[in-house]
Formats: C-alpha cells, structure tokens, sequence
C-alpha cells in the first residue's frame, strides 16, 4: 500500500536551516508529482511547494518562495524540503502528499517543525 | 494568487442533517476544485476532486457541486464520524490555495 513517512522535524532557531524528508513507497514514485503542505498549530492547511514528477518543474508559496526549496531522488524513493532562513510563523505539522491527476491523494503523518529561539 | 473564502467558518448540526458549506473563488477556476476532511491529528482525506466527482472509498452522502467560482460540499445525512474540518483547495493554478476551513461541530 502506499506509504508517505515525513522526518526531520524538530525544534530550530529562527534564521537558521531544516531539511524536511518525506519517504515514499508503495508506487512508482518517479511517475507522480510530490507535495509539501503544512498547518501552524490551531490553523489551516496552507500550501507550500510541489515538485512534477520528473522534477523537471518546481513552485512555491509566496510565503516561502526564496527561502525553501523542493528537491526529489528518484533513486531514494524521497522528496525534500529544504528551508533556510526560517522564522517563527513557518512553525508547522510539515505533510508531503503524492498528487494524482491534479488531486492530493495520498499524505504522510506530518512532521513538526518548531521555530523558537 | 487566488484566493478561497469558504462559509460558515463554523457549524454545528446534529447526526442525519443535511449541511451544505460553500466555498468561493476570487477568480473562475472551472471546475478545479477539491474538497478535502481532516480530524484531530490526522492528515487531510480527499473527499472530493473535480468539483463534483466523488474519491473512490467516499461514502456517497457526500456530494460536490459548482464550477467557475462557487462551489459546495453537501452531506446528506450526517454520521457522527463526519465531524471534522473541511477544506476546499484550487488547482486551478500555482500556487495552489486552500479555503481557511469549515469546522463541522456536534449540536
């Protein structure tokens, strides 16, 4: 069955950097467009970055764009999400997602990210 | 961006209602829209995906409707498993946008 496992997540300094992993099985993973979402505690979900399957295409949120970046190894079955300069409103359950047809289909658990000084 | 403005923020019905939440674009998305459930502590679950079809596993009380700008998530009968947030997401275009939620609470 398919499987998403995010990691990474933990408690970081503001300024400072986190790379986010989502592990994925159960599919050919080089076929499907990947995606992050998060949700700050007590909020709503809000996008953050899809990778196309082929990597060959990649978009942010405003939010984000500049400061994070998207990455995916085929070989490794994982897609990444590299975020620099964080700041305390990016403190947030991190979910990745497999799209199918346009459509968020499958998530992971989440991993919890934690800007604090 | 687009943005998607769904109501009530909240509501509060009881089992066997029939509760419809809307959700509306800023700009014509056709039919790009998805609806999507999330409980406490879980992941969000595709309930819906092109406005209207129904995401296989789905119990068919829930239903979708609309296209270009206004869009609505219709539960027939309430079950008690279905008190949860819902959320609407574009895919209109990058980057993609979610509604900020509605919260579907016990009466």
């Amino acid at each position: 069955q398919v499987q998403l496992v995010e990691s990474g997540g933990g408690v970081v300094q503001p300024g400072r950097s986190l790379r986010l992993s989502c592990a994925a099985s159960g599919f050919t993973f080089g076929t499907y467009g990947m995606h992050w979402v998060r949700q700050a505690p007590g909020k709503g979900l809000e996008w953050v970055a899809v990778i196309w399957y082929d990597g060959s295409n990649k978009y942010y949120a405003d939010a984000v764009k500049g400061r994070f970046t998207i990455s995916r190894d085929t070989s490794k079955n994982t897609v990444y999400l590299q975020m620099n300069s964080l700041r305390a409103e990016d403190t947030a359950v991190y979910f990745c997602a497999r799209e199918i047809q346009q459509w968020l289909v499958n998530w992971g658990q989440g991993t919890l990210v934690t800007v604090s000084s | 961006a687009i943005q998607m403005t769904q109501s009530p923020s909240s509501l509060s019905a009881s089992a066997g209602d029939r509760v419809i939440i809307t959700c509306r674009a800023s700009q014509g998305i056709r039919n790009n829209l998805g609806w999507y459930q999330q409980k406490p502590g879980k992941a969000p679950k595709l309930l819906i995906y092109a406005a209207s079809s129904l995401q296989s596993g789905v119990p068919s009380r829930f239903s979708g409707g609309g296209s270009g700008t206004d869009f609505t998530l219709t539960i027939s009968s309430l079950q008690p498993e279905d008190f949860a947030i819902y959320y609407c997401l574009q895919d209109y275009n990058y980057p993609r946008t979610f509604g900020q939620g509605t919260k579907l609470e016990v009466k």
